[in-house]
């Protein structure tokens, strides 16, 4: 009973690489979100999907890419890493757009030196 | 757009203690609403959620939760908190017609033993 898989765990980039954070959930899910999380600031919501093939943009969508081409995947792509973009970021996925209760993954810890 | 309030940043209690986290939404027309908690260097996960019918709902590990329509409020309540309630506590709002639920910026619980 996986759920929400999110890989690496840790990251650490130089400015200007560029990397995939990797997330899957096993449950069928047709919604799915990423998240970046910094202290005092909460949960910032970057792009989200409400099934393969779409996509949109969040609060803080600059900086990253996203696909959703399967139902089960939901890959984030820093296409240029800047120090602004060390964080905790968080894969959530839910049933159906508007059910609103998110399963989350355990977190990618990047850092960007 | 609708925005949540989480009113106590720090909240610091002993164990015993009895615990109150605020959470005010903005938003006026129909709702549903969450409480996470985030156990340190864990992800989030849900503790209790309100779609409707009776206001005062109940989640795990004796927590429970008011929704108050005249005061757009859905506080967090334990009656005598444990030291393995330390963590941070978000709450969220999903207004009707969305399907991206709003995070308030969270409340970290320390509890001393």
């Amino acid at each position: 009973n996986a759920g929400v898989t999110q890989t690496p765990k840790f990251q650490v980039l130089k400015t200007g690489q560029s990397m995939t954070l990797q997330c899957a959930q096993d449950m069928n899910h047709e919604y799915m979100s990423w998240y970046r999380q910094d202290p005092g600031m909460g949960l910032r919501l970057i792009h989200y999907s409400v099934g393969a093939g779409i996509t949109d943009q969040g609060e803080v969508p600059n900086g990253y890419n996203v696909s959703r081409s399967t139902t089960e995947d939901f890959p984030l792509r820093l296409l240029s890493a800047a120090p602004s973009q060390t964080s905790v970021y968080f894969c959530a996925s839910s049933l159906g757009a508007g059910t609103g209760e998110l399963f989350f993954g355990e977190g990618s810890r990047l850092t960007v030196l | 757009a609708q925005s949540v309030s989480q009113h106590n940043h720090h909240v610091i209690l002993s164990e015993a203690a009895s615990l109150e986290l605020g959470c005010n939404y903005s938003y006026g027309g129909t709702v549903n609403l969450f409480w996470y908690v985030q156990y340190p260097g864990q992800h989030l996960q849900l503790l209790l959620k309100y779609f409707s019918g009776d206001p005062l709902v109940k989640g795990i590990k004796g927590f429970e939760a008011e929704f108050i329509k005249s005061k757009f409020s859905f506080n967090l309540r334990k009656p005598s908190v444990q030291w393995s309630d330390t963590a941070e506590y978000f709450c969220a709002v999903l207004s009707g017609g969305s399907y991206i639920p709003t995070f308030g910026r969270g409340t970290s619980l320390i509890v001393h033993p």
